[in-house]
């Protein structure tokens, strides 16, 4: 157990509106990422964070804003949800503090966009 | 870019069998490669991490192994139980950055 916490874990909601999705870890961990999971595609990278106000893009970026203001909290923003964006997303911490390539996964964030 | 495939797409076996899952990757630099099982509706839990200078890793039952040169990892898993029964990806690094580019993943259906 990495000590991942995801919010929420389950919502529904309209073309058009915004969304943030949090991740929330409790030991400290230094690289967070954010991943999609759709069929056909398996996992794909959306941004990830190399530290408190750190951050990149992954694969799929395109829709989507990140911020990490502390190193607990990273936040995924939508900011005007798409039907495309109807997905499972899941946050991954690497454990520590310097880079190993190891993931640990929360149990995801199923996101509905009607 | 890494490219990552994992063969067969599913597998169902009878219990007590030994099964090998495979998994390919395009770009050999790696440093290490990952095993993860998924169970329906749920997260990615962590099986096996294989450093590039390790060609083995186990735990338990599973055993991974790692051939950088030929651009393959394998998962062994030994007399299977129907509790085994999930999706099992690979993931690998590309090159030296922090992206992880997964598989598609295994469909493994252990019978009783």
């Amino acid at each position: 157990d990495a000590g991942i916490t995801q919010s929420p874990r389950h919502k529904v909601t309209e073309t058009g509106t915004p969304v943030t999705l949090r991740c929330h870890q409790t030991e400290n961990h230094r690289y967070m990422y954010w991943y999609r999971q759709d069929p056909g595609h398996g996992l794909r990278l959306i941004h990830y964070s190399y530290g408190v106000k750190d951050t990149d893009k992954g694969e799929v970026s395109d829709g989507y804003s990140v911020s990490r203001s502390k190193t607990e909290d990273f936040l995924l923003t939508l900011e005007s949800a798409t039907s495309s964006q109807t997905s499972v997303y899941f946050c991954a911490i690497t454990p520590g503090h310097t880079y190993t390539g190891e993931l640990f996964f929360g149990e995801g964030s199923r996101l509905t966009v009607l | 870019k890494q490219e990552v495939t994992q063969i067969p797409a599913a597998l169902s076996v009878p219990e007590g069998e030994n099964l090998v899952l495979n998994c390919s990757f395009t770009d050999s630099a790696i440093y290490n490669l990952q095993w993860f099982r998924q169970d329906p509706g749920k997260g990615l839990t962590s099986l096996l991490l294989i450093q590039s200078s390790q060609r083995e890793q186990t735990s338990g039952r599973l055993n991974a192994s790692l051939d950088k040169s030929s651009g393959r990892s394998t998962l062994y898993i030994a007399a299977s139980q129907p509790g085994d029964s999930a999706t099992y990806l690979c993931a690998a690094p590309e090159g030296s950055n922090y992206k992880l580019t997964f598989g598609k993943g295994t469909l493994l259906t252990v019978n009783p």
